[in-house]
């Protein structure tokens, strides 16, 4: 079964950078997954594809503070330089015969 | 400009139903498969349902029992979800969004709408 897995919360300081993780479950490691964000009381956010050889496209308007990769079976989220907006909730999606996400991230900027 | 703009949200009893509504503006509506997306309080993302971008094949989350209908007008470029029998747990915000790749059934989400609020309580 495709299950995606994502930790709960992480948190980093203000002008730091932070990695989030994604993890395919076994057996899937060459999916593609994508990143979305959803800032407090807004809707999601397409942020970017993340390709199993480590590749990403990122969305329109997306900054260059995000960047994707890739090893195995995780799937990585970077932000560069955090800024207060990034404080939100980061998911990760992948498909297949139907569409499942992770359970998200939380991430607070200190 | 890429617009979804989601409605038809509200407070409805248990075993009611209800018709959201996804208006969609700036890309060839015809083109693209589409989805619904729901978001408990306080909870993440599910996957409600797909729809293709001919509108000929359907997809369900198996959690919903044949309870929802996932259907599309290419002339109002409109997708829609009836959902009958609600029950509590179906309390969400729900989202529309678009796949970002032609001709796909399942793919990214390249667009997303605001949401329309449905609850669910007598």
């Amino acid at each position: 079964q495709l299950v995606l897995t994502q930790s709960p919360s992480a948190s980093a300081s203000l002008g730091a950078s932070v990695k989030l993780t994604c993890t395919l479950t076994s057996g899937h490691s060459n999916y593609v997954i994508a990143w979305h964000q959803q800032q407090p009381e807004k809707g999601p956010r397409y942020l970017m594809k993340v390709y199993s050889d480590g590749s990403h496209t990122k969305g329109d308007g997306i900054p260059d503070r995000f960047s994707g990769s890739s090893s195995g079976a995780e799937r990585y989220l970077s932000i560069s330089t955090l800024q207060s907006e990034d404080e939100a909730d980061y998911y990760c999606q992948t498909w297949d015969t139907g569409t499942v996400f992770g359970g998200g991230t939380k991430l607070t900027v200190l | 400009e890429v617009q979804l703009l989601e409605s038809g949200g509200g407070l409805v009893q248990p075993g009611d139903s209800l018709r959201l509504s996804c208006a969609a503006s700036g890309f060839t509506f015809s083109s693209y498969a589409m989805n619904w997306v729901r978001q408990a309080p306080g909870k993440g993302l599910e996957w409600v349902s797909a729809i293709s971008a001919s509108g000929d094949y359907t997809y369900y989350a198996d959690s919903l029992k044949g309870r929802f209908t996932i259907s599309r007008d290419k002339f109002r470029n409109t997708l829609f979800l009836q959902m009958n029998s609600l029950r509590a747990e179906d309390t969400a915000v729900y989202y529309c969004a678009k796949v970002g790749s032609r001709g796909s059934y399942f793919h990214a989400f390249d667009m997303w709408g605001q949401g329309t609020k449905v609850t669910v309580s007598s």
